[in-house]
C-alpha cells in the first residue's frame, strides 16, 4: 500500500509570493490533517479535512487555506508569503469511519518551504 | 497552542540503556499518541493508549498513562542507535482534536 505522498518535497520562494503544496493520502482515508512545524514552534496544527469539508482549524491566519478533493486528495495554499512562513509542511492521513474520533495518523515526508 | 509537554527536552544515553521520557496534558483526553521523527523525516505512529487504559506495549515500547496526574510515559527498553530521534506525544481531546508536544530529542551513543 503506498504511503502518504506530499509534492514538492523542497521549494524555495520569496516573500510576497504564494505556494500550493499538495498531499495525497493512503487509499481509503478520507481525513487529512496538515502541520506545520519550526524550530522555534514545534509542531502547529493548521487544519483538518474530511470528506471534502474542514472539520477543524488551528490559529493561523487567512492567508493558510486548504482543500480537499473528491479523491480525498487535499491541497494547502499560502498567499502573500513570509519570512516566518520558512518551515516543514507536514500532511498526515487516517482512517476514519466518521467525522468524530482521531486515531493513527500516518505522515507524508513533508515539504519543505524555505521564504527568502 | 500545545497541550502535551515532555520531559525532558533531550535525552542522551548508551546504547543497551533504558530511555524513559515523560509527557503531561492540560486537559481531559479521548486518547494519546507517541509518535517518533527522525531528523527531517516525516513522523511515526509508535502507539495509541485510550484513556481507559493504563499500560500498553508494543515490542521494546512501553507506555504508560495516569489520568489522575495527566500524564503518560514512554519506555524504551535495551536501546539502539537506530532509536536516535524526536519523541512527540499527542493528546487527542474528547472533542477529537490532536495537538503535539514539543517532543523529547534522544540521542543513543554507540
Amino acid at each position: 500500500k503506498a504511503g502518504v505522498t506530499q509534492t514538492p518535497r523542497y521549494l524555495i520562494k520569496t516573500r510576497g509570493q504564494q505556494v500550493t503544496l499538495s498531499c495525497s493520502p493512503i487509499s481509503g482515508h478520507r481525513s487529512v490533517s496538515w502541520y506545520q512545524q519550526t524550530p522555534g514552534q514545534g509542531l502547529q496544527f493548521l487544519f483538518e479535512y474530511f470528506s471534502e469539508t474542514q472539520r477543524n482549524k488551528g490559529n493561523f491566519p487567512g492567508r493558510f487555506s486548504g482543500r480537499q478533493f473528491s479523491n480525498s486528495r487535499s491541497e494547502m495554499n499560502v498567499s502573500t508569503l513570509e519570512l516566518g512562513d520558512s518551515a516543514l509542511y507536514l500532511c498526515a492521513s487516517s482512517f476514519r469511519a466518521g467525522p468524530s474520533g482521531t486515531g493513527e495518523l500516518f505522515f507524508g515526508e513533508g515539504s519543505r518551504l524555505t521564504v527568502l | 497552542s500545545q497541550q502535551g509537554e515532555e520531559d525532558p527536552q533531550a535525552l542522551s544515553i548508551q546504547e543497551g540503556e533504558n530511555a524513559t521520557m515523560n509527557c503531561s496534558y492540560k486537559t481531559s483526553i479521548n486518547n494519546l499518541q507517541w509518535y517518533r521523527q527522525n531528523s527531517g523525516r516525516g513522523l511515526v505512529h509508535l502507539i495509541l493508549i485510550r484513556s481507559n487504559e493504563r499500560e500498553k506495549h508494543s515490542g521494546r515500547l512501553r507506555v504508560t498513562l495516569d489520568t489522575s496526574k495527566k500524564s503518560s510515559s514512554l519506555l524504551i527498553t535495551a536501546s539502539r542507535a537506530a532509536d536516535t530521534a524526536s519523541y512527540f506525544c499527542a493528546t487527542v481531546s474528547n472533542d477529537y482534536k490532536l495537538s503535539f508536544g514539543a517532543g523529547t530529542t534522544v540521542t543513543v551513543r554507540a
